[in-house]
C-alpha cells in the first residue's frame, strides 16, 4: 500500500518568513495529495490540494508544488503570521477506485512573533 | 450544511466496558471514513465505506473493533472490550467521492479515554 513519509516533524520559524513541508510518497499511481492543518484540539481542515495533471497551485501565501517523477510534494507559507501555528499533515490517494487517504505524521509549525 | 456530526465528543470508560462512537456524515456525500489520531501512530485508517458498503477495513486493529453503516446518514464504531490503549481521538470523515476529487470533510472528533 501507499506510504507517505513527511519532514520535518517539527518546524519553526520567525513571523513574516516562508515555512517549507516536504512530503515523499511510494505509490506511483497516487494522483490526489491534499493537505491538512490541523489547529490544537481541532479537526483535520483542507488548506490546499493539488492533482497529478498539475506541477504547482497557490492560494494566497500558501502554494503546493507535486514532482510525480521523484514521487514528493511540498508545501510553502510565505508571509508567515501567529496563526499558521498548527500541525500540518500532507496526504496522498488514487484519484479513482480508491479513495482512501493516507497521511504523513504530521508537521508542527510554530511561528515566533 | 451542519458538517460531519459525531458523538460524543468526549467519554471515559472502564476497561473492559464497550464504547460505541456514532457519525452521521454531510448530506449527499456516499464515503465514509474512520480514522484514529495518537500521538505515536498519528492519523490512521481504521475502514471505510462507499455507498454504505465497507470498502477496505484493513486499519482495524482487532476483532474488539467493529464498525456499521446502515444507511447513508449513519455509521457506528465500537469497542469491546475497551483498553487503555484504545485512548485517541476517533475522528468520522466523509466525502462525495470522486465528484468531489477524494475532498474529505473531518467531523469534530469523539476524545476518548479508557481507564
Amino acid at each position: 500500500g501507499e506510504n507517505v513519509e513527511q519532514h520535518p516533524s517539527t518546524l519553526s520559524v520567525q513571523e513574516g518568513d516562508s515555512a517549507v513541508i516536504k512530503c515523499t510518497y511510494s505509490d506511483s499511481a497516487s494522483n490526489y495529495f491534499p493537505w491538512y492543518k490541523q489547529e490544537l484540539g481541532k479537526r483535520p481542515q483542507l488548506i490546499i490540494d493539488i492533482r497529478s495533471n498539475v506541477g504547482e497551485k497557490k492560494d494566497q501565501r500558501i502554494a503546493v508544488t507535486l514532482n510525480k517523477t521523484a514521487k514528493h510534494f511540498s508545501l510553502h507559507i510565505t508571509e508567515t503570521q501567529p496563526e499558521d501555528s498548527a500541525v500540518y499533515f500532507c496526504a496522498a490517494s488514487m484519484n479513482f477506485g480508491n479513495e482512501k487517504l493516507t497521511f504523513g505524521t504530521g508537521t508542527r509549525l510554530t511561528i515566533i512573533p | 450544511d451542519a458538517g460531519v456530526i459525531q458523538s460524543p465528543r468526549h467519554e471515559v470508560t472502564e476497561m473492559g466496558q464497550e464504547v460505541t462512537l456514532r457519525c452521521k456524515p454531510i448530506s449527499g456525500h456516499n464515503s465514509l471514513f474512520w480514522y484514529r489520531q495518537t500521538m505515536m501512530r498519528g492519523l490512521e485508517l481504521l475502514i471505510y465505506f462507499n455507498n454504505n458498503v465497507p470498502i477496505d477495513d484493513s486499519g482495524m486493529p482487532e476483532d474488539r473493533f467493529s464498525a456499521k453503516m446502515p444507511n447513508a446518514s449513519f455509521s457506528t464504531l465500537k469497542i469491546q472490550p475497551s483498553e487503555p490503549r484504545d485512548s485517541a481521538v476517533y475522528f468520522c470523515a466523509s466525502s462525495s467521492g470522486r465528484l468531489s476529487g477524494n475532498t474529505i470533510y473531518f467531523g469534530e472528533g469523539s476524545w476518548l479515554t479508557v481507564v
